[in-house]
């Protein structure tokens, strides 16, 4: 069975801090894609990042940075000097081709970055 | 613009109606999804479907339906059998298998 695990229900952290989001996943493919998206208060969900699972390099985006391990079966995201706007709930979400359509998500980790 | 657009954004039912809920894309998206999203359980899947007159169950599909008979357009159906409906529904669409989806603004269902 598919499924994703973000252990972290919530954190909270001072402005300009570094957080990191952990995403944990499980599958029996081999072909699979891992994405995160984030959910402002206002509640749709905005795509951030999809990684396949034949390309382990990290990525970087601005003060976004994702780390994958296959041999952790995690996908974690790190945001580096936060801001108030980086207060969401965010989500790591899994797709597996060969197997069915679905995207299975975590519940989701909601980030407070306090002033 | 191009995008996903849910409507109602608020929709407050009587116990015991059933309630259709609007998705409707113009990306030419072949992929739809109808997801509940309750307090703390993240997004769990409703229904899903990959081509027009063809739809597939998700996780919790008691007490909804769907159709597809239009690429553009998925509406979900909470029935009178859905024990528990009050929640956030959100659509969303994606154009093959293994690209990101992207997601309308949702409907935020109240029934009393």
């Amino acid at each position: 069975a598919q499924k994703v695990t973000q252990a972290q229900t919530e954190i909270s952290v001072v402005e300009k801090e570094d957080v990191t989001l952990d995403c944990v996943y499980e599958t029996r493919d081999t072909t699979y894609y891992l994405f995160w998206y984030k959910q402002p208060p206002s509640g749709e969900l905005v795509f951030l990042i999809r990684r396949n699972s034949f390309d382990e390099q990290n990525e970087i985006s601005g003060r976004y940075s994702w780390n994958f391990q296959k041999s952790t079966s995690s996908f974690n995201f790190t945001i580096t000097a936060s801001q108030v706007v980086d207060s969401a709930v965010y989500f790591c979400a899994l797709s597996a081709p060969n197997r069915d359509d679905k995207i299975i998500f975590g519940k989701g980790t909601r980030l407070h970055i306090l002033p | 613009d191009g995008g996903i657009t849910q409507s109602p954004k608020y929709l407050f039912r009587k116990e015991g109606q059933n309630v259709t809920l609007s998705c409707e894309q113009n990306l030419n998206h072949d992929a739809m999804y109808w997801y509940r999203q309750d307090p703390g359980q993240g997004l769990r899947l409703i229904y899903y479907s990959q081509i027009v007159n063809d739809f597939q169950k998700g996780d919790i599909a008691e007490g909804y339906s769907v159709s597809r008979e239009k690429k553009e357009s998925f509406p979900l159906t909470v029935t009178s059998a859905q024990k528990n409906p009050t929640a956030f529904y959100l659509c969303a669409s994606r154009v093959v298998r293994g690209t990101e989806a992207f997601f309308g603004q949702g409907t935020r269902l109240t029934v009393v």
